[in-house]
């Protein structure tokens, strides 16, 4: 498939410590996103990056940090987890500004928090 | 804020049979519109996609349809068949906070009875 992975694919996370989740690509796409996706929720930005060290919020950004050092790599913080994110986080990798020409998902990462 | 309504929100057809899904969208200088597949327990992944000076595009069994001036697109599965059970989402590309955004649909789960 595409050149995008995610890590983990699954993690279970106790309340109140940090996570990081990572994608990672090698189309050398300059946009990358950060969605989280809940029942009855659809999917739901929570960052995005349009160039190293570049990066915007998203419609649900609160608790979530974000780094890009390098074009390949897009971290995603929970600086202190809480039961509310649990969730699929989905990384996205585009070529141009907006996925004109279509998004190519990462395969997702289930968190749990407890 | 800009908005994409996506109708209905579960659509059982019979095997065979047609399936139509609808989705309007709000900022009339949206210019490109993807729709994706999701499978239970994968990744979202783009289906077919069209821009907003094409009236219509087919690819098989698919299709999608664009009023501008209704600021409406639909998705057309003919003959459906089991392997088109899934959930589909709607999107439209807008210009907000300095670059082109992807804006969602809540998505359509799709039940084909056999």
């Amino acid at each position: 498939d595409a050149g995008i992975t995610q890590s983990p694919r699954h993690k279970v996370t106790e309340t109140g410590t940090p996570v990081t989740l990572r994608c990672h690509q090698t189309e050398n796409h300059r946009y990358m996103y950060w969605y989280r996706q809940d029942p009855g929720h659809g999917l739901r930005l929570i960052h995005y990056s349009y160039g190293v060290k570049d990066t915007d919020k998203g419609e649900v950004s609160d608790g979530y940090s974000v780094s890009r050092s390098k074009t390949e790599d897009f971290l995603l913080t929970l600086e202190s987890a809480t039961s509310s994110q649990t969730s699929v986080y989905f990384c996205a990798i585009s070529a141009s500004g907006g996925g004109s020409g279509g998004y190519t998902f990462g395969s997702g990462t289930r968190l749990t928090v407890v | 804020g800009e908005n994409v309504e996506q109708h209905p929100s579960t659509l059982s057809v019979q095997e065979g049979d047609s399936a139509v899904i609808k989705c309007t969208y709000s900022d009339s200088a949206s210019n490109y519109f993807p729709w994706y597949k999701q499978e239970l327990g994968k990744r979202p992944q783009l289906i077919i996609d069209i821009r907003s000076n094409v009236g219509e595009k087919k690819d098989q069994r698919i299709a999608v349809t664009l009023n501008k001036t209704a600021k409406h697109f639909s998705l057309h599965i003919t003959e459906t068949q089991p392997e088109d059970s899934a959930v589909y989402f709607c999107a439209a590309r807008t210009y907000m906070d300095s670059n082109y955004q992807l804006i969602w649909g809540a998505g359509t789960k799709l039940i084909i009875k056999p």
